[in-house]
């Protein structure tokens, strides 16, 4: 089946740094790939949608700005959160369709850590 | 997409069924019924889906009410890694449309 890979699975990292995830289509391309966040005890949320080669688009509410996101390629997309602070910290997670009627995909997730 | 309805939380033994109750009483007659799974700290995991026929595979079935408002995701014999929190979703089959997630079941397998 479709496998998203995510990278790193976790980092932590001191307030007003910029840290910088992966999202991988290890087996099919994805034009399309999707970044949801989800906070302790609560569901996921969509941030954004990524599309390669455009802009991508935000969810109401998160700032463009401070949530990169860069879809250069069919298997790549990356979410940099600039000048991160502690109420960032996050479970951050991808996802992507595969073939052509595939159901959604989602990467293994990365635990940011705000000090 | 149609908003979703399901248990908060659920029990079952180990080696026993697990019915995992849905109601989508607006499900529109394009929307497809999904359920995923969520390991804690891990990414969702597809399950299964259906539109209107009984669905199964080789992780759990899929029973959709005739009229379509309802649905129950069945785990044969549930084992102590099916712990999961499990999420109920109708969307479109869409490329391009993604998934919106409501709070999902706990469902909890005990020995």
């Amino acid at each position: 089946g479709a496998v998203v890979s995510q990278h790193p699975s976790w980092v932590i990292c001191k307030s007003g740094t910029s840290v910088k995830i992966e999202c991988r289509s290890l087996d099919f391309q994805a034009t399309t790939m999707f970044w949801y966040r989800q906070f302790p005890k609560q569901s996921l949320m969509l941030m954004a949608t990524s599309n390669e080669g455009s802009k991508a688009t935000y969810e109401q509410g998160v700032e463009k700005d401070k949530f990169l996101i860069n879809h250069a390629s069919l298997t790549l997309s990356t979410l940099t959160v600039t000048s991160a602070h502690p109420e960032d910290s996050s479970f951050y997670i991808c996802s992507a369709f595969g073939q052509a009627d595939s159901p959604l995909h989602f990467g293994n997730g990365t635990r940011l850590t705000v000090t | 997409d149609a908003k979703t309805t399901q248990p908060t939380s659920m029990d079952c033994a180990e080696g026993r069924a697990a019915n995992l109750p849905c109601n989508h009483s607006t499900i529109s007659g394009n929307e497809y019924v999904y359920w995923y799974r969520q390991i804690h700290s891990q990414g969702p995991q597809y399950i299964i889906h259906g539109l209107k026929n009984n669905e199964t595979n080789e992780m759990a079935s899929l029973i959709i009410t005739e009229d379509r408002k309802s649905s129950t995701l069945i785990l044969p014999h549930a084992t102590l890694r099916d712990t999961a929190v499990y999420y109920c979703i109708v969307s479109q089959n869409s490329g391009y449309s993604t998934l919106t997630f409501g709070k999902g079941t706990m469902l909890l397998v005990s020995p």
